[in-house]
């Protein structure tokens, strides 16, 4: 099946830092989309890409298609303690089911 | 804001009996979804519904799994026989018309079969 894995698994930062993390997949997919999840909650959207090399914001998260549709990255900057979470890519192929496939997942930890 | 509505939070059930989850998906939206969150894995596709029937389900959803929307609102997951490796977080999601792709997530319920 697809595999979709995400780097790093956890991260560390300081309130305030800027934070990169990707998402590398073993097949193509024509849309992305990255989502969020708080402790015992469920998956909140946060950014949705259509077009291989798209760059596009949400406040200070924005988020990229890859070139090759195998990979996608997200960059939070100026992070704050609320950004403290799990960040998911989830990946699909456009059709009349179009089911999400997630990544493996991105701990975020933010300290003061 | 429209958002997906769940219930129970939390179903507590014993191994071989039934439990059904509920959900209200956003109210004009045409596509519905399944997903399960086994504690501190990946979000997993079981099953995706539209024009009141299934259109693609993943391997975990058996014969012991249905779906059903029986009225306009309620989207139902149906577990016919309970097992241990069932507990896990469910979550129902939701798009809207062909041509948006994106998909809104509940709140999850979280059963566990003991």
């Amino acid at each position: 099946g697809q595999q979709l894995n995400q780097s790093p698994q956890s991260m560390f930062i300081q309130e305030g830092e800027d934070v990169s993390m990707n998402c590398t997949s073993s097949s193509i997919f024509n849309t992305w989309l990255w989502y969020k999840q708080d402790p015992g909650e469920g998956p909140v959207l946060l950014i949705a890409l259509y077009k291989a090399g798209e760059l596009t914001s949400n406040g200070r998260l924005t988020a990229q298609f890859g070139i090759t549709r195998k990979d996608s990255f997200l960059n939070i900057s100026a992070s704050i303690p609320s950004d403290v979470g799990i960040y998911f890519c989830a990946g699909l192929y456009t059709g009349t089911a179009s089911k999400l496939t997630f990544g493996t997942g991105t701990r975020l930890q933010v300290t003061l | 804001e429209p958002e997906v509505t769940q219930t129970p939070s939390h179903q507590v059930t014993q191994m071989g009996q039934e439990v059904i989850l509920r959900c209200v998906p956003i109210s004009n939206h045409l596509y519905f979804y399944w997903y399960r969150q086994i504690l501190g894995q990946k979000v997993e596709f079981l099953v995706s519904f539209y024009n009141n029937e299934i259109s693609e389900k993943s391997e975990i959803f058996d014969d012991q799994f249905s779906v059903e929307r029986p009225d306009g609102s309620n989207f139902t997951l149906k577990i016919r026989s309970t097992k241990l490796e069932d507990s896990a977080m469910y979550f129902c999601a939701s798009r809207g018309r062909a041509g948006s792709y994106e998909q809104y997530f509940g709140p999850g319920t979280r059963l566990t079969v003991t």
